[in-house]
């Protein structure tokens, strides 16, 4: 199947600062990511739409002044949490659909721990 | 999009057959049902999808019964490493974002 690769899998950011996360499609394009959001032990939440060429579409209760999606080619979109905080600290995984099936190739994730 | 209810936990022994039932009452026309896995700190993996009847590949078999009103994955004789999460979702449309439920947590024990 498709291959999905997120940078960095881990990081580590002192609070107030920014931190950006990529997700790359490797071997196919996407026109729309999706980013999702993982607590412990919890289930996976969409917090946003990314759209090659245009804004991103945000799920209702996220900043989106806060979490920064720039999706500038069909193979790459970025998340970008601005100004973190500890309560930022999760598991963030994106996802590219197979626009010809139901299939969704998920990347392998990013934890961000916020200090 | 329609809702699924599968149970939070199972637990299971090395080598045994496990069924995980997912329920999804308002299941549409067009809609499919797709199983994913989730291993901690890894992103989902696509395990099985079907419409109706019966699906099997080389991890899994899905068993879908006429009404399409609820779904089984059935795993054959599991192994420690099949410990995850498993998701039952039911997708629509292309390209459309999935809606995730709690998942069934399996545990497998030696």
């Amino acid at each position: 199947g498709a291959v999905v690769s997120q940078h960095p899998s881990w990081v580590i950011c002192k609070s107030g600062t920014s931190v950006k996360i990529e997700c790359r499609s490797l071997d196919f394009q996407a026109t729309t990511m999706f980013w999702y959001r993982q607590f412990p032990k919890q289930s996976l939440m969409l917090m946003a739409t990314s759209n090659e060429g245009s804004k991103a579409t945000y799920e209702q209760g996220v900043e989106k002044d806060k979490f920064l999606i720039n999706h500038a080619s069909l193979t790459l979109s970025t998340l970008t949490v601005t100004s973190a905080h500890p309560e930022d600290s999760s598991f963030y995984i994106c996802s590219a659909p197979d626009t010809r099936s139901y299939e969704q190739y998920f990347g392998p994730g990013t934890r961000l721990t916020v200090t | 999009l329609a809702k699924t209810t599968q149970p939070i936990s199972m637990d299971s022994y090395e080598g045994q057959e496990v069924n995980i039932t997912c329920s999804h009452n308002n299941i549409a026309t067009n809609d499919y049902i797709t199983w994913y896995q989730q291993f901690p700190s890894q992103g989902p993996r696509f395990i099985i999808q079907g419409y109706k009847t019966k699906v099997t590949n080389e991890v899994a078999s899905l068993f879908i019964p006429a009404d399409r009103k609820s779904s089984t994955l059935s795993l054959p004789r599991v192994s420690l490493s099949d410990t995850a999460v498993y998701y039952c979702l039911v997708v629509g449309n292309y390209g459309q974002n999935f809606v995730f439920g709690p998942g069934t947590r399996l545990s497998v024990l030696p």
